[in-house]
């Protein structure tokens, strides 16, 4: 089964404005990372934050991780239409080699 | 680097034949991935290499799924006999200082 789980699973939001995805996972990990596909392409890595960190910022991205509650969120700051993707959450467990299990995904779509 | 590189990207093959998928991940990664992807079930770890060497293949579906890490280079995906309901796009991908470089998929259809 599938580690992480966002929510919500889609979002339609105007351009401008801020999108907030989460995810929750069920076991202890080393990392938590958040990639990005647009339709019909591979995934591409936005952030990853370790299990020692609270949160993370890469340029209109900031993430926060609570391993008290196994749950992260990906905040995009003033979106744009080019934002529009799906959105996925992966974690890499403690002690698993490396292992990535990933979420089902937001589908997030910024309207002009 | 030209990043992970998969072929082909379209595959249409009739239920019953062999598929065969190709990875060459990014040279120096140690880790490489096979994962599927459908709308129904999203994205699936099959199996994943480390240093050549399958560490877990708990996510390949059926015996009908194979898949060989002969050498740091390059990764096959082998589906005998391929079935409608293995339609669905497969990725690899290779990992480097943690983060994971996916391929751009093979779209699988089999009719």
């Amino acid at each position: 089964s599938q580690q992480g789980e966002e929510d919500p699973q889609a979002l339609s939001i105007q351009e401008g404005e801020n999108a907030t995805m989460n995810c929750s996972y069920k076991t202890s990990i080393n990392n938590l990372q958040w990639y990005r596909q647009n339709s019909g392409r591979g995934l591409v890595h936005l952030i990853l934050i370790r299990s020692n960190e609270r949160e993370k910022h890469s340029g209109r991205l900031r993430v926060t991780l609570d391993t008290s509650k196994k749950s992260s969120s990906l905040l995009i700051t003033a979106s744009r239409a080019a934002d529009t993707a799906s959105y996925f959450c992966a974690t890499e467990m403690l002690g698993g080699n490396n292992r990535l299990a990933f979420g089902k995904g937001n589908q997030v779509v910024v309207i002009p | 680097d030209a990043g992970v590189i998969q072929s082909p990207r379209h595959e249409v093959t009739e239920m019953g034949q062999e598929v065969t998928l190709r990875c060459k991940p990014i040279s120096g990664h140690n880790s490489l991935f096979w994962y599927r992807q459908t709308m129904m079930r999203g994205l699936e770890l099959l199996i994943y290499f480390n240093n050549n060497v399958p560490i877990d293949d708990s996510g390949m579906p059926e015996d009908r799924f194979s898949a060989k890490m002969p050498n740091a280079s390059f990764s096959t995906l082998k589906i005998q006999p391929s079935e409608p309901r293995d339609s669905a796009v497969y990725f690899c991908a290779s990992m480097g200082r943690g983060e994971a470089f996916f391929g751009q998929g093979t779209r699988l259809t089999v009719v």
